[in-house]
């Protein structure tokens, strides 16, 4: 497809485990970045990537998040021992390299549900 | 910091009349984007319009406009003939121009209803 595709839509967790979602950008660029949608918040900022490094992690909210993007295209957002509090829509975006490349463009998210 | 304050939590409108969200932002860059973002149930994020902030003149996409006031901190937008699939959660987000990072900061989101 020729958009932004995540996968799972949804996902239901227990306290304490580990989960991996996935982000499948728009072919050719080399932008990615990952949100976190909060019920009745804005999305926020946790991570962007330039082709496979990670430029700016400083919205990861503590070490049991961590991502990686291995070859410059799929990335993976990983949750080590999940707490209810990650709970939240995760959103993926990504962005053409150059000039005038401004727009982001996002997934459909992932939902995540800690029990 | 960049913050983005979107002081409407809900608003409605009548199909077909028109309707103006707000939004403000605080920075101290003097170069950046301004954009709105439709977020119907799906979840899906779709860019409605953007606004470079050197450009004076409002943008425009269809139906949708801005009305971006730089003194003010100021970036409003107004749809007109609103429609039916108009209704949906409507994010007001802004970005630093020239920067490498290119972060969204996002306001809280207002949620526009409309009635047939």
């Amino acid at each position: 497809g020729a958009g932004v595709s995540q996968t799972p839509s949804n996902k239901v967790t227990e306290k304490g485990k580990y989960v991996e979602l996935r982000c499948d950008p728009i072919s050719g660029h080399t932008a990615l970045y990952w949100y976190r949608q909060s019920l009745g918040q804005g999305p926020e900022f946790l991570i962007y990537f330039q082709g496979t490094g990670a430029a700016d992690d400083s919205g990861l909210p503590n070490d049991r998040f961590f991502a990686v993007r291995p070859e410059g295209s799929v990335s993976t957002l990983k949750i080590q021992r999940t707490e209810r509090g990650d709970s939240a829509v995760y959103l993926c975006a990504s962005r053409a390299n150059g000039l005038g490349a401004d727009t982001q463009y996002f997934g459909p998210g992932t939902r995540l549900t800690v029990l | 910091a960049q913050t983005v304050t979107q002081s409407q939590p809900e608003m409605s409108v009548q199909e077909a009349e028109t309707v103006t969200l707000s939004c403000t932002y605080d920075t101290s860059e003097s170069d950046y984007y301004l954009f709105w973002y439709k977020q119907p149930p799906s979840r899906q994020m779709i860019l409605v319009i953007r606004q470079e902030a050197y450009k004076q003149q409002n943008a425009t996409e269809n139906r949708f406009s801005v009305n971006f006031q730089k003194a003010a901190k100021s970036f409003s937008l107004k749809i007109s003939d609103s429609q039916l699939g108009d209704a949906a959660m409507y994010f007001c987000a802004y970005r630093r121009r020239g920067s490498t990072l290119g972060r969204l900061y996002f306001g809280r989101g207002t949620q526009l209803t409309v009635w047939p």
